[in-house]
């Protein structure tokens, strides 16, 4: 049980394009997603995070008009990417509990993002 | 702003060697979980310690949760080439507009030569 998928595994677009990021709970309903980005050989860096029906929580310095997130339902949260520069090429993860007891999250796979 | 400062963040050692991993924080927090990542993919959840003083064995891995749920250590007997990756320990926060957010630590870069 707890499988996140994550769709694309992998993205190539031009500069000045947007990208659309998925992520599903595949078999249990998530109260809560988070978006996290990362950087070779980093940990990883908290940049929203979004309830069912609520608008998403940014971190600071995360450019809401830049990362659009919509939490649509109780299994499905999408990541855009507006207007993707070079700057923006990363590792993109997003992770999803049900948890309200310990806040295990279960992460997807991860969507490799390289913009041209 | 809570911290959770991990170490080492680089570990190379050989095949049969033992290792410990450290998360240290001035917080409390309500849970701390351990996960495990190769490269290219998603982090797996290890593990989630809630109780003070709370030690979880999981085959040749032993996870341990301060008595003050400050710190945390993972400690790996007879490292194998598998056990390769970096690792993360992660705290809960509870409540307000923290919740369910997780802090990390900076991770820890595991390579075990066979």
């Amino acid at each position: 049980g707890a499988v996140v998928s994550q769709h694309p595994s992998w993205v190539i677009c031009k500069s000045g394009t947007s990208v659309k990021i998925e992520c599903r709970s595949l078999d249990f309903q998530a109260t809560t997603m988070f978006w996290y980005r990362q950087f070779p050989k980093q940990s990883l860096m908290l940049m929203a995070t979004s309830n069912e029906g609520s608008k998403a929580t940014y971190e600071q310095g995360v450019e809401k008009d830049k990362f659009l997130i919509n939490h649509a339902s109780l299994t499905l949260s999408t990541l855009t990417v507006t207007s993707a520069h070079p700057e923006d090429s990363s590792f993109y993860i997003c992770s999803a509990t049900g948890d309200r007891v310990n806040y295990e999250q279960y992460f997807g796979p991860g969507t490799r993002l390289t913009v041209t | 702003t809570q911290l959770l400062e991990q170490s080492p963040q680089f570990l190379s050692i050989q095949e049969g060697e033992n290792l410990t991993v450290y998360c240290n924080s001035s917080s409390v927090f309500s849970s701390l979980q351990w996960y495990r990542q190769e490269p290219g993919e998603g982090p797996v959840l290890l593990v989630t310690v809630v109780t003070g003083g709370e030690v979880k064995k999981l085959k040749r891995l032993t996870f341990q949760f301060g008595d003050a749920r400050k710190d945390s250590s993972l400690h790996i007997t007879a490292a194998q080439p598998g056990d390769t990756g970096l690792y993360l320990c992660a705290g809960a926060s509870a409540g307000g507009t923290s919740y369910g957010k997780l802090t990390f630590g900076q991770g820890t870069i595991l390579t075990v030569h066979p």
